[in-house]
C-alpha cells in the first residue's frame, strides 16, 4: 500500500482564520514533507520530518506551522495567510535509510486565500 | 546548487504518436525519479532510476538513466489520452536524501 492521503480536498480561508492541513501515511515511513505547488510549477519543498523531528524547514514564513504527532501522522498549521499563499499542498513520506529515498506524494490540498 | 532542464515543456500530440522527454543536468544524481501529475491530484511515482546507464520499461513508458547519471529520458509509445498530465522529473542527491531537485515539468497533452 503506497497511499498518502490528506485532507481537507479543498479549503477556503480568509486571511485572519486559522486553519490546520492534515496528512496520514500508514506505509511505515519515518519521513515526512510537505511541499506548496503553484499551477503547473514543481513542487516547492517547505518542511521535513525525520522519526517526528522538524529536520529541514526551507525558510518558510512563520503563518505556516508544522506539527507532527507521530510517525504517522503530519499537520500543518495555518494562520495570518496572504493570497499569494493560495496554492496546492502536498504532502509525501519516504523510508528512512533506504536509498533511494523515494517519495509518495499524497493528492494534496487546494488552498484559497480570500 | 544542482539543476535539471527538462524538455519539452508543452507537448501536445495525437493518440497514437510517440513522444520523447528529456531531463539533463551538468550534475550527478544518485538516483532520478519521473512522477505523472494530473490536474489537482498530487504526483504519482513512475519510476526510479538508479544504476547509470538503466533502462527500465513501465507498459508503454520506457525510462533511461545516462551512464554518468546526469540525464534521464522518458519516452511513450503509441499515447494515449489517458497519458495527458504534467511529467516531472526529480533528482536525488547531492548532499541531502530528503531533497529533490525537481525539472520544470513536461505538459503532454494527447488529443484523441
Amino acid at each position: 500500500d503506497t497511499e498518502v492521503t490528506q485532507t481537507p480536498k479543498h479549503l477556503v480561508m480568509g486571511m485572519t482564520n486559522k486553519k490546520s492541513l492534515k496528512c496520514e501515511q500508514h506505509m511505515g515511513h519515518r519521513a515526512m514533507y510537505w511541499y506548496k505547488q503553484k499551477a503547473k510549477k514543481p513542487p516547492e519543498l517547505m518542511f521535513v520530518y525525520s522519526y517526528e523531528k522538524l529536520s529541514i524547514n526551507e525558510s518558510v514564513p512563520s503563518r505556516f506551522s508544522p506539527e507532527c504527532p507521530n510517525s504517522s501522522l503530519l499537520n500543518l498549521h495555518l494562520h495570518a495567510l496572504q493570497p499569494e499563499d493560495s496554492a496546492l499542498y502536498l504532502c509525501a513520506s519516504s523510508q528512512e535509510g533506504m536509498v533511494p529515498y523515494e517519495q509518495y506524494f499524497g493528492p494534496g490540498t487546494r488552498l484559497t486565500v480570500t | 546548487t544542482q539543476l535539471l532542464e527538462q524538455s519539452p515543456q508543452f507537448l501536445s500530440i495525437q493518440e497514437g504518436e510517440n513522444l520523447t522527454v528529456y531531463c539533463n543536468s551538468s550534475s550527478v544524481f544518485s538516483s532520478l525519479q519521473w512522477y505523472r501529475q494530473e490536474p489537482g491530484e498530487g504526483p504519482v511515482l513512475l519510476v526510479t532510476v538508479v544504476t547509470g546507464g538503466e533502462v527500465k520499461k513501465l507498459k508503454r513508458l520506457t525510462f533511461q538513466f545516462g551512464d554518468a547519471r546526469k540525464d534521464s529520458s522518458l519516452h511513450i509509445t503509441a499515447a494515449q489520452p489517458g497519458d495527458t498530465g504534467l511529467y516531472l522529473c526529480a533528482g536525488a542527491g547531492g548532499g541531502s536524501n530528503y531533497k529533490l531537485t525537481f525539472g520544470k515539468g513536461t505538459l503532454l497533452t494527447v488529443n484523441p
